[in-house]
């Protein structure tokens, strides 16, 4: 059973770097698949952030390309979302979630962290 | 806002039927992209509920269903249950902005 897990701050300093892990088990994240983050922000809907496929390749939601990193350590079975100079709205519950293959949904996600952006 | 529009609430009495609607344009639902959606029951991750607009994955009950028409897809659920009350998204992908979009989601209230 694929499982995943967020992890990093729970708060963070506005202007300061957003920083979370998603560590994998039960599959590899060099394997087949891709791999992607979402976020909740309170009392609002869900939101992608971006996703990144097994050849590297990432894609960003386009109000966010500018400040956000997807990567992954094949060594550690994780990847890791950064999100730049953060303001009060990118506080939310941030998910990673495993892309189904060959298709544009989501099959296993983490239980979501709550990062908060405040000074 | 939302890419794709969904009711904030729907409700119904254990035993109904209940359907929750989600609009996209031509460039997502419309421009043949399927439709998938998500239960996230209180305090937990969203759960994969429907996908490829019709499909359930092993161990979702056949109560659950998804149909998909021009722009818009629906998702019924029949023999309400009083478990069945969580908030409901629906997911699909965008070609105009090259990326995946969420419904605003739905709250579904068992009376």
């Amino acid at each position: 059973q694929v499982q995943l897990q967020e992890s990093g701050p729970g708060l963070v300093k506005p202007s300061e770097t957003l920083s979370l892990t998603c560590a994998v088990s039960g599959y590899s994240v060099s394997s087949g698949y891709y791999w992607g983050w979402i976020r909740q922000p309170p009392g609002k809907g869900l939101e992608w952030i971006g996703s990144l496929y097994h050849s590297g390749r990432t894609y960003y939601n386009p109000s966010l390309k500018s400040r956000v990193t997807i990567s992954v350590d094949t060594s550690k079975n994780h990847f890791s979302l950064k999100v730049n100079s953060v303001i009060a709205a990118d506080t939310a519950v941030y998910y990673c979630a495993r892309g189904a293959y060959g298709d544009y949904y989501f099959d296993f996600w983490g239980q979501g962290t709550l990062v908060t952006v405040s000074s | 806002q939302s890419v794709l529009t969904q009711p904030p609430s729907v409700s119904g009495a254990p035993g109904q039927r209940v359907t929750i609607s989600c609009t996209g344009s031509s460039s997502n639902i419309g421009a043949g992209y399927d439709v998938h959606w998500y239960q996230r029951l209180p305090g937990t991750a969203p759960k994969l509920l429907i996908y490829g607009s019709i499909n359930r994955p092993s161990g979702v009950p056949d109560r659950f269903s998804g149909s998909k028409s021009g722009t818009s897809a629906s998702l019924a659920i029949t023999g309400l249950q009083a478990d069945d009350e969580a908030d409901y998204y629906c997911q699909s992908y965008d070609s105009s902005l090259s990326g995946w979009v969420f419904g605003g989601g739905t709250k579904l209230t068992v009376l």
